[in-house]
């Protein structure tokens, strides 16, 4: 297996346009987490799914942001409008309900930079 | 809630030292533990792993004991290399919890 995809691996983007982050999660695995790291906040967990249904989004910052996982092998992560204060790397992960004690696997992440 | 604590970093030490990383938790019932590696410029892998009191996880030369009476999961090594530096992260996963509580990370840097 290719392991968690993620796309754009940089994107830089002028302060007010859109953004959207991909992911491929890892074929047969049910949950897929959006994650963002800073340096002043560390990982910070955004939204997860499981069977494509978002479970718990109480870590969305604001309206600006919104995930969908329209199949089991892709989510998006929007940001409109973005701001500069959304500059992180994000990260997707995934899990497989029946081995979830084996952690997660996550992709080499997106490096958003808002300027 | 469930919470991580980590050791605070940066921590800096020579090739060839012993390293130590504390890791306390706070949870209810029996979590299973982790430790994740971040390298410069990638996502997080799993380093090891403890499911249940008293396991001992190892991998790469790293250990981590799940020590239920003082609640906690300490990284450590005993020669470590340069290739090592990194970012290391306590986690825990509850039963009944699908979300993994980390820590806030301590980066290691390994001189020559």
């Amino acid at each position: 297996d290719a392991g968690v995809i993620q796309s754009p691996r940089h994107e830089v983007t002028e302060m007010g346009q859109e953004v959207t982050l991909r992911c491929k999660p890892i074929s047969g695995h049910d949950y897929l987490f959006w994650y963002r790291q800073t340096m002043m906040r560390g990982l910070e967990l955004l939204i997860y799914f499981n069977n494509n249904v978002p479970i718990d989004d109480s870590g969305m910052p604001e309206d600006r942001f919104s995930a969908k996982m329209p199949n089991a092998s892709f989510s998006t992560l929007k940001i409109q409008p973005s701001e500069p204060r959304d500059s992180a790397v994000y990260f997707c992960a995934s899990s497989e309900a029946g081995q979830r004690f084996n952690g997660y696997t996550f992709g080499s992440g997106t490096r958003l930079t808002v300027v | 809630g469930d919470s991580v604590t980590q050791m605070e970093g940066p921590v800096t030490l020579s090739e060839e030292a012993f390293l130590t990383i504390n890791c306390t938790y706070t949870a209810t019932g029996y979590p299973s533990l982790f430790w994740y590696v971040q390298y410069p410029g990638e996502g997080l892998q799993l380093l090891l792993k403890a499911t249940k009191a008293d396991d001992k996880g190892s991998n790469k030369g790293f250990e981590a004991t799940y020590r239920k009476e003082t609640t906690s999961f300490h990284l450590e090594k005993g020669s470590v290399q340069v290739s090592d530096s990194a970012v290391y992260f306590c986690a825990l996963l509850n039963f009944g919890n699908e979300k993994l509580t980390f820590g806030t990370g301590t980066r290691l840097t390994i001189i020559p």
